[in-house]
């Protein structure tokens, strides 16, 4: 079935600390895998993504890993700052029903402290 | 901001009532999706329409339905609501239909519906 599992679902970290947040996807057809920030009252807004032809991307400090294989992929931040603090979702675009989909997880709710 | 309008922003109803949520798209977007967010849940996916045209479906309720205008706003219109209709509603638009470009959804910031 369509399903995006991810972990954890809160993370509380000091502010300068890493934060890592991990999904899995179920179905190893899926090619595109994007990662969303949602802040308080505001929309999901993209962030980074990775397709299935690379491993790993990186933006500053954010970086996204893939393996393919284990059908898991993953966010890591760096540095953390106190503005990282936001509801973070991981997605995977599956083919269903003739169409494809972006299947999201559930969201981990990172909190940064000073 | 994502160039995704979304009203109303707050809707307090009753049960059993029928509400309508709007959404315009960005500017050039053919592809609208709605997306249902409850309370310390993920984004569930209920259905995308792409220039008129319904093109992929979710768990949408049946008593829930969309429709995509000529002018590509969408509406989502739910009925016989229940309390646990309660959520916030997200639409997100993109260039492509399924996809198959960068894949970048933008979202408006939602309408939360609250069902008493």
């Amino acid at each position: 079935g369509e399903n995006v599992e991810q972990h954890p679902s809160t993370l509380s970290v000091q502010e300068g600390d890493s934060a890592v947040i991990k999904c899995t996807y179920s179905d190893s057809a899926s090619n595109y895998f994007p990662w969303y920030k949602q802040e308080l009252g505001k929309g999901p807004q993209l962030i980074i993504d990775i397709r299935s032809n690379v491993g790993e991307k990186k933006d500053q400090r954010i970086a996204v890993t893939l393996n393919k294989t284990a059908k898991h992929f993953s966010l890591h931040i760096t540095e953390t700052q106190p503005e990282d603090s936001a509801v973070y979702f991981c997605a995977a675009l599956m083919f269903s029903g003739g169409y494809n989909k972006l299947i999201f997880g559930a969201g981990t709710r990172l909190a940064v402290h000073p | 901001d994502s160039g995704v309008t979304q009203t109303p922003k707050h809707l307090i109803t009753a049960t059993g009532q029928r509400v309508t949520l709007r959404c315009s798209p960005r500017s050039g977007d053919l592809s609208v999706y709605w997306y249902q967010q409850s309370l310390d849940q993920g984004l569930q996916f209920l259905i995308q329409y792409y220039n008129g045209e319904e093109r992929a479906k979710g768990n949408i309720l049946e008593r829930f339905s969309a429709q995509q205008f000529p002018d590509l706003h969408s509406e989502l219109n739910l009925s016989s609501l229940e309390l646990g209709d309660s959520a916030l509603y997200f639409c997100a638009s993109s260039e492509t239909p399924g996809l198959a470009g960068t894949g970048e959804l933008f979202f408006g910031e939602g309408s939360r519906l609250t069902v008493l």
